[in-house]
């Protein structure tokens, strides 16, 4: 089941914070985040686990509500570094490991 | 260590061509997966893997078969390529367990 992010588009400007959300219909045991650039592979950021494990980038902070299914990512202080598109792949409760469903993305861009 | 290469990086087939996109990892992950990225529909998994001489389907496994006869190799077969296959096509890998997933740098196909 593929996980519904939003917003689809986030335009900011240097400094400014986002957040961009992820949510499942189906009872969530991890949420995995990525990031892409154009032309190239995403790369992980971070992966929240049921009961509040979390693993990945120090700098980039993440909530996950295991009751509502939903999970977001907190973008702080935004640098132009951070323009990619960002994913969110979740695991189902009782499926089985390394079966990832991503979200659809959501393309940010940081302006100078 | 390489991490996950993909061969090849673009390749342009005929209707009703087959061919076999190749992925390789070289950090003995026990788990592997293909997805397919179109513009819009995020990543969609095809096909994974969670160990040698074991596969199972994804979202979207229509049209492509896997196999994994090694732990470091895990080929895509396209059987009859149809131009809804055209596509930017990720082989990922991962540890077992909850971990992130590395991914290849992509291949792009086009069905003509």
């Amino acid at each position: 089941q593929q996980p519904v992010q939003s917003p689809q588009a986030v335009i900011l400007r240097e400094g400014e914070d986002a957040v961009i959300n992820c949510s499942s219909s189906k009872a969530l045991y991890s949420v995995h985040w990525y990031r892409q650039k154009h032309g190239e592979a995403p790369v992980f950021l971070m992966i929240l686990l049921k009961g509040g494990e979390q693993k990945g980038h120090e700098k980039i902070s993440a909530s996950f509500n295991e009751k509502k299914q939903q999970s977001s990512l907190y973008l702080t202080a935004s640098q132009l570094s951070y323009s990619g598109t960002y994913f969110c792949g979740t695991r189902d409760r009782g499926s089985t490991l390394g079966r990832l469903y991503f979200g659809r993305g959501t393309q940010l861009t940081v302006w100078p | 260590n390489a991490g996950v290469t993909q061969t090849p990086k673009f390749q342009v087939l005929k209707t009703g061509q087959s061919m076999t996109l190749q992925c390789a990892q070289d950090m003995n992950h026990e788990y592997m997966s293909w997805y397919r990225q179109d513009p819009g529909m995020g990543l969609r998994l095809i096909h994974y893997s969670v160990g040698a001489g074991i596969t199972d389907q994804g979202e979207v496994p229509n049209g492509y078969n896997v196999s994994r006869s090694t732990t470091e190799d895990f080929p895509l077969r396209l059987l009859s390529a149809a131009p809804s296959q055209t596509s930017v096509y990720f082989c990922a890998s991962t540890l077992a367990g909850e971990n992130e997933q590395f991914f290849g740098p992509g291949t792009r196909l086009t069905v003509l």
